[in-house]
């Protein structure tokens, strides 16, 4: 199993530009999340999926889409690029919802000039 | 108002001294506490998850113990290779939803220098 994988990582895009952020997970779980770590900031959640063709809001979500067509892929679009996106993006995943562990990818690490 | 408080934000310690990482919540509904190591440039590691008050858990040199207010993380003659960043994470019901939710602390950055 590779678990959770994420592509590029790395990437810096102008102002204005967009792109996608890959997501990836090999563990057959249903549940899939995408978080930003700011230097000095607690991981924050951006958009979480209960199951193909389900996704919902988290708590920073403006900026950001998210689709899921399948089980094992969820990627996170990013539209207009600003410079207050330059984070650590974190994909994760996990079997259930509730109080269980959350698998993370490697992350990637997007810088918006 | 942060909810998840680690202390401290940052601990130096010598190899073999043990000590403890702390971290507190002020939040009502807790359904789950879990703490993470992550390693400089990769993602969050899972180590434990802990349910109740007065649940412990053990993974090597590392103790995990959970009250009503908060949790420590206890580390035992601790190695070089303990260095990591150990974040605190707290799981809650919301009301209507049955995903919940999970809230970060922002980290403690361990460092054990031989």
């Amino acid at each position: 199993n590779a678990g959770v994988t994420q592509t590029p990582k790395f990437r810096i895009l102008k102002i204005g530009q967009s792109m996608t952020l890959q997501c990836t997970q090999d563990m057959n779980h249903n549940y899939m999340y995408w978080y930003r770590q700011d230097p000095g900031m607690g991981l924050k959640l951006i958009y979480y999926s209960v199951g193909a063709g389900i996704t919902d809001k988290g708590e920073v979500p403006n900026g950001y889409n998210v689709s899921r067509s399948t089980t094992e892929d969820f990627p996170l679009r990013l539209e207009l690029a600003a410079p207050s996106q330059t984070s650590v993006y974190f994909c994760a995943s996990s079997y259930v919802s509730g109080p269980y562990e959350q698998y993370f990818g490697p992350g990637t690490r997007l810088t918006v000039t | 108002e942060d909810q998840v408080t680690q202390s401290p934000e940052a601990l130096r310690l010598q190899e073999g001294e043990s000590s403890s990482l702390n971290c507190s919540y002020t939040v009502s509904g807790l359904r789950g506490l879990f703490w993470y190591r992550q390693d400089p440039g990769k993602g969050p590691e899972f180590l434990f998850t802990l349910y109740s008050a007065g649940e412990e858990k053990e993974k090597e040199r590392l103790k995990a113990t959970l009250t009503k207010k908060e949790s420590f993380l206890h580390i035992t003659a601790p190695k070089p290779e303990d260095s990591a960043t150990y974040l605190c994470a707290v799981h809650l019901a919301i009301y209507g939803g049955s995903q919940g939710n999970l809230i970060f602390g922002k980290g403690t950055k361990l460092s054990v220098k031989p």
